[in-house]
């Protein structure tokens, strides 16, 4: 079936460095959603991407949405400590417009 | 507006009993999906269910079942609990069917023993 694979599973950063998370679909999404959950807490939706080479920015946070459509990445620069939490992706499970299948996630450490 | 209830947040239950999982989704919101969240196997999709009915299905056996109500709350049954079973029960609910950003509540903490 459909795979959402996500790297790396785990980054541990100093404040104030950059962190990046990558999302690879083996086939092409219709779109992608990103999604962050803290320590204890439970997922939160970030952002949807829909189109071929699509690039959003929410302040520090840029996502990106390849041009083939199956593969994404979400870039946080200067990271601070309240970053800290790990970040999913998620793809439609079906071309039926299923719901989503998510990526393992990224968990995001940062060192003060 | 109101985010996305589920109750009980903990359970505990023993192999072998069965489970009922509730969660209101947020009002207007048709679509309510229910996730298990485990430390090895991340955020696994149960099922989808929209204006009652059940519109997709994750690879879970038969021992997990789901229903919606015409209020469009939602519950999630698990029979015959095993070992295993202990998780995070995670719902979203979110407008539409299918592709749409969806938005969790709390979880409900199960413990099998």
């Amino acid at each position: 079936g459909q795979q959402v694979m996500q790297i790396p599973q785990y980054q541990h950063v100093q404040e104030g460095e950059d962190f990046t998370t990558y999302c690879n679909s083996s086939t092409t999404l219709s779109n992608i959603q990103w999604y962050k959950q803290r320590p204890g807490g439970h997922p939160v939706f970030l952002i949807q991407l829909v189109k071929s080479g699509e690039v959003k920015k929410q302040k520090r946070l840029t996502f990106q949405f390849g041009e083939a459509k199956k593969n994404s990445s979400l870039h946080i620069t200067a990271t601070q400590t309240t970053d800290v939490g790990t970040y999913f992706c998620a793809g439609p499970i079906n071309t039926n417009a299923g719901k989503s299948t998510f990526g393992d996630g990224t968990t995001l450490t940062v060192k003060p | 507006k109101a985010g996305v209830t589920q109750t009980p947040r903990y359970l505990i239950k023993t192999r072998g009993q069965q489970v009922t999982l509730s969660c209101s989704p947020i009002s207007g919101h048709r679509s309510v999906s229910w996730y298990q969240q485990t430390p090895g196997q991340g955020l696994q999709f149960l099922f989808e269910y929209f204006s009652e009915t059940q519109r997709n299905k994750g690879n879970f056996p038969g021992r997990f079942s789901g229903r919606q109500f015409s209020n469009s709350r939602s519950e999630m049954n698990v029979s015959t609990l095993e070992l295993g079973d202990s998780a995070l029960y995670l719902c979203a609910s979110s407008f539409l069917q299918g592709i749409d950003e969806q938005y969790f509540g709390p979880g409900t903490r199960l413990t099998v023993t």
